[in-house]
């Protein structure tokens, strides 16, 4: 059964701190998605990393992926409060287009 | 928002009723796809597309079925709702770029409770 883990399933974070977000994923491969959901809406596509040693970078936001060690992690820089929401991260082993998400990293920045 | 919209937005049905979800596109994409969001567990995919009339099954498909019969349609059917169907469920396209099909973009969702 592949296995999509994330943690920490709970951040609090006050603003101005530095934090990892981490996504573990139980089989190979070489897709790796993040995305952002606010309360009650839909999600947002943050990053797309698809290749090992991927790294994107957007405001205080950077993803980078290891599929060696099928890790990717969601470093968030000097937090400010509108960074609060729920991150998923999501693989796609086979290229076929079959999404796995993790279970979301619920983020709240503290003012 | 990749022109999906999703119909019904919030819908409350009874036990053993069917119920049918929409899923509009605007944009011709190929792929579709259908997931349900429950706390704890993410997104599961239920069922996806690859063209019209070509579907095959996702992670958790018992008790749903699917229809595409034109490319920017597709519909999720509960046949009998039960109460384990309670559940936000998003539609998605897969965007082609480069070569291949990547990142998916999710529709608004639909709120679906049985009771």
């Amino acid at each position: 059964e592949l296995k999509v883990e994330q943690n920490p399933l709970f951040l609090s974070m006050q603003e101005g701190k530095n934090y990892t977000i981490y996504c573990n994923y139980s089989t190979t491969s070489d897709r790796l998605y993040w995305y952002r959901q606010d309360p009650g809406k839909s999600l947002e596509s943050l990053f797309v990393l698809l290749s090992n040693g991927a790294v994107k970078q957007e405001g205080r936001l950077m993803a980078s992926l290891d599929t060696k060690a099928r890790l990717s992690t969601l470093h968030i820089t000097a937090a400010v409060h509108d960074l609060s929401a729920t991150y998923f991260c999501a693989v796609d082993p086979w290229e076929g287009n079959q999404f796995y998400f993790g279970t979301g990293t619920s983020l709240t920045v503290i003012p | 928002d990749a022109g999906i919209t999703q119909s019904p937005r919030h819908k409350v049905t009874e036990t053993g009723t069917p119920v049918t979800l929409r899923c509009h596109q605007t944009e011709n994409h190929r792929y579709m796809y259908w997931y349900r969001q429950d706390p704890g567990h993410g997104l599961r995919l239920i069922h996806y597309s690859y063209g019209v009339k070509d579907t095959d099954k996702g992670e958790v498909s018992d008790g749903y079925s699917v229809s595409r019969s034109k490319t920017e349609d597709f519909l999720l059917t509960l046949e009998s709702a039960t109460s384990s169907q309670t559940s936000v469920y998003f539609c998605a396209i897969a965007m082609y770029s480069g070569g291949t099909y990547n990142e998916q973009f999710f529709g608004p969702g639909t709120r679906l409770t049985v009771l």
